[in-house]
């Protein structure tokens, strides 16, 4: 299985403020088609999780542009560029390149400062 | 307006056998790759298993710990999507949720709790 991890866990961020959450998995995300299927997720207390970001970078409807997606390979951030108080929750990496399984991160948990 | 919304949860003792179901709208259903998802309380996202589209073979794949006690299977006439599970462990207690093409569209969740 591709084990993807997290870090760092638990983030702690000032309104207005950037951050940062890496995702490494154990293995190359690179598919044999040439696409790297590397989403994120954010799940806000008591809610569904809701997709951000699919395939790396690219942003779902809706999610704000402070949201963004990057890596390549084995190594991937979530960034977000100014965090406002709706962004408290926790955020999940999860590919499907190789799959069975679908592998998640173990998430992070933002909350403000 | 997209809606998954999953229905079938509830207390079941060990050994016990439920259906959860999923109800699709608001999208094209047929084309989609249908996944259950479940969070134990106070945990994490854990992948659960998938079912391919018609088209794309309709296959299923399962995850390590529910394969051979889970079958997921779908009714493309009634935007349906079930998984039957079987044979229920205290550790299947959970909110399962459905998902839609890697996790674009997500239900609300329903509750399963494994407990004699």
């Amino acid at each position: 299985d591709a084990v993807v991890t997290q870090s760092p866990l638990s983030l702690s961020v000032t309104l207005g403020q950037p951050a940062s959450i890496s995702c490494r998995s154990s293995q190359s995300l690179v598919h044999s088609d040439g696409n790297t299927y590397l989403n994120w997720f954010q799940q806000r207390p008591g809610q569904s999780p809701r997709r951000l970001i699919y395939r790396v970078s690219n942003r779902d409807s809706g999610v704000p542009d402070r949201f963004s997606g990057s890596g390549s390979g084995t190594d991937f951030t979530l960034k977000i560029s100014r965090v406002e108080a709706e962004d408290v929750g926790v955020y999940y990496c999860m590919q499907h390149t190789h799959w069975p399984p679908y592998t998640f991160g173990q998430g992070t948990k933002l909350e403000i400062k | 307006e997209v809606q998954l919304v999953e229905s079938g949860g509830g207390l079941v003792k060990p050994g016990g056998s439920l259906r959860l179901s999923c109800v699709a709208s608001g999208f094209t259903f047929t084309n989609a790759w249908m996944t259950w998802v479940r969070q134990a309380p106070g945990e994490g996202l854990e992948w659960v298993g998938r079912i391919k589209s018609k088209t794309d073979g309709g296959t299923t794949d399962y995850a390590a710990p529910v394969k051979g006690r889970f079958s997921i299977s779908r009714d493309d006439s009634k935007n349906l999507f079930y998984v039957d599970m079987n044979s229920l462990k205290t550790e299947d207690t959970a909110i399962y949720y459905c998902a839609a093409d890697s996790g674009r569209y997500w239900g609300q969740g329903t509750l399963v709790t494994v407990s004699s």
